[in-house]
């Protein structure tokens, strides 16, 4: 069974840095039958994809984040991460991460999602 | 980005057929995927490729897309269906979701 899990702070002051953690288990993010992705939804709105990540580290971005927007790999944990600079109070938000096949787009397995509110 | 419509709302009664649309300039070439999201959960992926039902996922899903329109249909719609359900399709190098459409069963 595969799982992922996000971690991370749950507040970020205005102008910060947001950054998550979306731990796999039961796969590997080496897989090259998936990419990696990250999705939020502010509350009460609907889903927002921001980007995904591929295990030769390729990426694409959401084109109104792109430029506040990292995600990477980190294999030895096998994990990927958001980061999401300057943030504002319109980045408050449920935050997914998601494995999506790489063939087809579809996302086949979520996380439970993680809060951030940014406020001071 | 793509962009997909759907509407915002879809009622139907228990048992009866339901059909949520999505809408975009040609979609019929692009492959939709249809995820279920209950209140306080993750969506669920319910369609793949229009119309493939991962595994788990009741019969009673279906799917279908043609011209401009996606349809995910729910025959035999029960109170456990209840739910928002969102299109998305791979646009020009980003994932994109309709609006969302929340289907009541009364």
């Amino acid at each position: 069974q595969v799982l992922l899990q996000e971690s991370g702070p749950g507040l970020v002051k205005p102008s910060q840095t947001l950054s998550l953690s979306c731990t796999v288990s039961g796969d590997s993010i080496n897989n090259e039958n998936y990419y990696w992705s990250w999705i939020r939804q502010p509350a009460g709105k609907g889903l927002e994809w921001i980007g995904r990540i591929y295990t030769s580290g390729t990426t694409n971005y959401i084109p109104s984040l792109k430029s506040r927007v990292t995600i990477s790999l980190d294999t030895s944990k096998n994990q990927f991460s958001l980061t999401l600079n300057s943030v504002t109070a319109a980045d408050t938000a449920l935050y997914f991460c998601a494995r999506m096949d790489y063939y087809h787009y579809h996302m086949d397995v979520w996380g439970k999602g993680t809060t951030v509110t940014v406020s001071s | 980005s793509y962009e997909l419509t759907q509407a915002p709302s879809v009622s139907v009664s228990p048992g009866q057929t339901a059909s949520i649309s999505c809408s975009g300039d040609k979609l019929e070439k692009k492959y939709v995927s249809w995820y279920q999201q209950k209140p306080g959960q993750s969506p669920l992926l319910v369609l793949f490729q229009d119309k493939k039902r991962p595994s788990g996922i009741p019969e009673r899903f279906s799917g279908s897309n043609s011209g401009n329109t996606a349809t995910l249909t729910i025959g035999g719609a029960q109170a456990i269906d209840e739910a928002d359900y969102y299109c998305q399709v791979w646009g020009s190098s980003t994932a994109d979701f309709g609006g969302g459409t929340k289907l009541t069963v009364l």
